[in-house]
């Protein structure tokens, strides 16, 4: 079954609005990153978190690494219509540090 | 620096033929991945090349797939014959070794059997 859990699977916000989605691991991440991907398009590294309850910024995207390193979550300060697209977290399970494990993802809808 | 490439970008075949996905990494990169994506699912992981070897290829879904990366550059992936829950995006990625690397994803190749 699937091991990395994202929520929510849609989400409609109006711009200006907040938006956030969460990530959770049926075990411990070494380390989680987060990917856009745009309609049409392919999955775009954003970031990568490494250490427990590591919160990262990225001008008004906040990156959060739970503190037993198996949830972590992506927020969205004032959406725009540029920040339409889907979010992957992913992380690697067992041993295989290159064997990464994608969430469902959360698509994202921005009405202007 | 020339991203990862894919080809071909779309594929229409009907089921049992064959077909042949290509990927092409970023120059120096010798971990290269394929991921599949089937509509509205999660990117699913099928295999890991380390240069010219397959390091994981746990997530490969049957023996109809082939995964090749002679000579440690592009890779091909082959689905013969083709079924029509192989239909899907199939995406290649790869990253420098390192512990942990970003991997940088190609636009993919999306299949469709019918």
């Amino acid at each position: 079954g699937q091991q990395v859990m994202q929520i929510p699977q849609y989400q409609h916000v109006q711009e200006g609005e907040d938006f956030t989605t969460y990530c959770n691991s049926s075990t411990t991440l070494s380390n989680i990153q987060w990917y856009k991907q745009r309609p049409g398009g392919h999955p775009v590294f954003l970031i990568q978190l490494v250490k427990s309850g590591e919160v990262k910024k990225q001008k008004r995207l906040t990156f959060q690494f739970g503190e037993a390193k198996k949830n972590s979550s992506l927020h969205i300060t004032a959406t725009q219509t540029t920040d339409v697209g889907t979010y992957f977290c992913a992380g690697p399970l067992g041993n295989n540090f290159n064997k990464f494990y994608f969430g469902s993802g959360t698509k994202l809808n921005v009405k202007p | 620096e020339a991203g990862v490439t894919q080809f071909p970008s779309h594929s229409v075949i009907e089921k049992g033929q064959t077909v042949t996905l290509r990927c092409d990494p970023i120059s120096g990169h010798d971990n290269l991945y394929w991921y599949r994506r089937v509509m509205g699912k999660e990117i699913k992981f099928l295999l890991h090349f380390v240069k010219e070897s397959k390091q994981d290829e746990s997530g490969m879904p049957n023996n109809r797939f082939l995964a090749e990366r002679t000579g440690g550059t592009y890779s091909t992936l082959k689905v013969q014959p083709a079924e029509l829950e192989d239909s899907g995006v199939y995406f290649c990625a790869s990253s420098r070794v390192g512990l942990p690397e970003t991997q940088y994803f190609g636009p993919g190749t999306r299949l469709l059997v019918l």
